[in-house]
């Protein structure tokens, strides 16, 4: 069966800090990798796609970045932390319906 | 563009009382209706998909359905367990992108 583990789960950082979260996802070849980010109390919002090694796809314009360096490895960077980056910034995989990793939420101070 | 709306944001019942959840959409070419369960501070639970007018789907005590412009999760007889915050989202073009709605946070008292 498939899985997807996305760490870390909790992450306090300061403003001007850099930023890594990865995920991963085991049992499945070539999916469909996803970031969202889901701001308090709205709904979740896809910041990055990407349908193969080294094929990233932005949806909105911001501070982060995101990397695939390996088939079923999916990294989501900032050099540089901006308040407004908080959140809890879920991964996900897709061949037809999209499951999704546990989250981390990420507080910048 | 392409926009999902829930109603109502939130909604409390009574354990045993039976309700729906609302998701009206506007995409321009739907490739599937979904519904996830998310518990806080967790990542959403897939439920449902949906494809086409007058499709179907049951699990348990839920069971999703899908018209031209919406969506209904029907929750029939609900426990405490079921509470959780459930949301829809409609597919978008290609590389199945999701466009979700806001949720709806369901508390189910005992």
């Amino acid at each position: 069966s498939q899985t997807i583990h996305q760490w870390p789960a909790t992450l306090v950082q300061p403003v001007g800090s850099p930023l890594s979260l990865e995920c991963t996802v085991e049992g499945t070849s070539n999916p469909n990798l996803y970031w969202y980010r889901q701001a308090a109390g709205r709904g979740l919002q896809l910041l990055f796609y990407s349908v193969g090694i080294g094929q990233i796809s932005s949806e909105v314009p911001q501070n982060l970045s995101a990397s695939r360096p390996q088939d079923r490895q999916f990294i989501l960077s900032s050099k540089k932390l901006l308040l407004s980056d908080s959140g809890f910034y879920l991964c996900a995989w897709s061949t037809h319906e999209a499951f999704f990793g546990q989250g981390t939420r990420l507080t910048v101070v | 563009e392409d926009q999902v709306t829930q109603s109502p944001e939130a909604l409390r019942l009574q354990e045993g009382e039976s309700s729906s959840l609302n998701c009206s959409y506007t995409v321009s070419g739907l490739r599937g209706l979904f519904w996830y369960r998310q518990d806080p501070g967790k990542g959403p639970e897939f439920l449902f998909t949906l494809y086409s007018a007058g499709e179907e789907k049951e699990k348990e005590r839920l069971k999703a359905t899908l018209t031209k412009k919406e969506s209904f999760l029907h929750i029939t007889a609900p426990k405490p367990e079921d509470s959780a915050t459930y949301l829809c989202a409609v597919q978008v073009g290609g590389a199945q992108k999701l466009v979700f709605g806001q949720g709806t946070r369901l508390t189910i008292n005992p």
